[in-house]
């Protein structure tokens, strides 16, 4: 089974600043891969970035970077140099079983 | 590429109804999976499809079922609505069973039950 912790239920960041945002997860897959997500208030699921368990550097994806630390199971979001555009929900999730499993999220807010 | 589609956008049901929601994954995209969210249990997988056929269920009762076409559309329905299934329902496809790296997903139907 899979399971996703996110820790922090809310954030607030002065914008310009960079931001992480907290993931841990536990699987029993060898094999498994760990997303991303970001939720405005309309509420489509917009995909921002995907790390490999095998893949040996961490992802980036412009201003989003995936700080990936296997041993720990931890899969942080960075994003540097927030933008008021960012505020949203940030959902972190593991695929599994043929299916995604999602943390609780973190409502991140930037403040102008 | 056009993106996931999903309609309607918007549904108001009452108790007792049934529903169902569309779905069109991505060009090329073989499969489809279906999430509900409400602000109680979060983020939940009902049910993944790939080439017509349901390969994994979530928990949840026999009142929601779904299929898929043969061009990879899907539907999902919900019998005898109850107000616990007013929620944003959510559809991702991705290009097989093991594209772990893509997860793509729709704007979502929010349903709400009166």
């Amino acid at each position: 089974a899979q399971k996703i912790t996110q820790t922090q239920p809310g954030m607030f960041v002065q914008e310009k600043e960079a931001v992480t945002l907290d993931c841990t997860y536990d699987t029993s897959d060898p094999s498994y891969g760990l997303f991303w997500y970001k939720q405005p208030s309309s509420g489509e699921m917009i995909f921002l970035i995907y790390q490999g368990s095998y893949d040996q550097q961490n992802a980036t994806e412009g201003r989003y970077s995936l700080n990936f630390q296997k041993a720990r199971k931890s899969a942080n979001l960075v994003i540097s140099a927030s933008q008021l555009g960012d505020s949203a929900m940030y959902f972190c999730a593991t695929f599994g079983n043929e299916k995604l499993t999602f943390g609780t999220g973190t409502r991140l807010t930037i403040i102008p | 590429k056009a993106g996931v589609t999903q309609t309607p956008r918007y549904l108001i049901k009452t108790r007792g109804q049934q529903v169902t929601l569309s779905c069109s994954p991505i060009s090329g995209h073989r499969s489809v999976s279906w999430y509900q969210q409400t602000p109680g249990q979060g983020l939940q997988f009902l049910f993944e499809y790939f080439s017509e056929t349901q390969r994994n269920k979530g928990n949840f009762p026999g009142r929601f079922s779904g299929r898929q076409f043969s061009n990879s559309r899907s539907e999902m329905n919900v019998s005898t609505l109850e107000l616990g299934d007013s929620a944003l329902y959510l559809c991702a496809s991705s290009l097989s069973l093991v594209s772990y790296n893509e997860q793509f997903f729709g704007p979502g139907t929010r349903l709400t039950v009166l």
